[in-house]
C-alpha cells in the first residue's frame, strides 16, 4: 500500500535530549511537510521540502532542523533549543507541481513528551 | 495576508442531525479549497476538496461548495452518524510555487446517538 509512515507513534524524552522523529513516504512525491499540532491551535508549519536536498523554514522553525537526503524520507530533530516541545508532530507530502492533485497526504503522527 | 476561519467548536449534535460547519477565507489569487478530518489519535484524512469557484466537492455524504463571492467553504452533512465524530480542518493552498496550506484551527463534532 501507499502511504506515509511515521516512528513511533509515541515518543519520550528527558528534557535537554535532542530527539528524531522519522518520516517515510512510498507515493513518490516531491513535497514534504512537518507540523506541529497543539490542543486547540490547529497546525502550524515547521519545516517543508520541495525537492531532495532543500528545504524551507515554516512559521515556527526555531528549535528544529530537517535533512532531505532521499525522496522518500524527511527526518525531524527536536533539539534542546525548542522551549516547549511536548505536542503531536505529523508529517505529510504531496505532487505539488501538479495543481490538479496538489492535496497534502499525511502519517499517522507521533506524540512527543519531554519529561 | 491569507487567512481562514471557521467556526468554534465544539458541536454537539445528534444521529441524524443536520450538520454545517462553517469556514470563511481570505486569500488573494485563485487557492483551491480543502476540507480534512481527524480522528481522535491519528491523523489526519482528506475529506473533500474544491479547485475552483463553484465546484463542490464531495465525500462520505459530506458536501462543501467553493463560493467566491462570499469567499467561502462551508461544510454540510444531511444525516451525521456517530462515527462522524472527529475534528474538522479547512484549509486553503496557496497560489504560486510553494503550495503551503494555511489552515483553521479546526472544530470538534461530537455525535451523540
Amino acid at each position: 500500500d501507499g502511504g506515509i509512515t511515521q516512528s513511533p507513534k509515541y515518543l519520550f524524552r528527558k528534557e535537554g535530549q535532542n530527539v528524531t522523529l522519522s518520516c517515510e513516504q512510498n507515493l513518490n512525491h516531491d513535497a514534504m511537510y512537518w507540523y506541529r499540532q497543539d490542543p486547540g491551535q490547529g497546525l502550524r508549519l515547521i519545516y517543508y521540502s520541495q525537492i531532495v536536498n532543500d528545504f524551507q523554514k515554516g512559521d515556527i522553525a526555531e528549535g528544529y532542523s530537517v535533512s532531505r537526503e532521499k525522496k522518500e524520507s524527511f527526518p525531524l530533530t527536536v533539539t534542546s533549543a525548542q522551549k516547549n516541545p511536548t505536542a503531536f508532530y505529523l508529517c505529510a507530502s504531496s505532487n505539488w507541481k501538479d495543481l490538479s492533485t496538489d492535496t497534502q497526504y499525511f502519517g499517522p503522527g507521533t506524540r512527543l513528551t519531554v519529561l | 495576508g491569507n487567512s481562514v476561519t471557521q467556526m468554534e467548536g465544539p458541536v454537539t449534535l445528534s444521529e441524524e442531525a443536520f450538520l454545517t460547519i462553517n469556514c470563511t477565507y481570505t486569500a488573494t489569487g485563485y487557492p483551491s479549497l480543502f476540507w480534512y478530518v481527524q480522528y481522535p489519535g491519528e491523523g489526519l484524512q482528506l475529506l473533500l476538496k474544491a479547485t475552483k469557484a463553484d465546484d463542490k466537492g464531495s465525500n462520505k455524504g459530506f458536501e462543501a461548495t467553493y463560493r467566491k463571492e462570499t469567499t467561502s467553504f462551508h461544510l454540510e452533512k444531511g444525516s451525521v452518524q456517530v462515527s462522524d465524530s472527529a475534528v474538522y480542518f479547512c484549509a486553503l493552498s496557496e497560489d504560486g510555487n510553494n503550495r503551503k496550506l494555511i489552515w483553521g484551527l479546526g472544530t470538534s463534532l461530537a455525535v451523540n446517538p
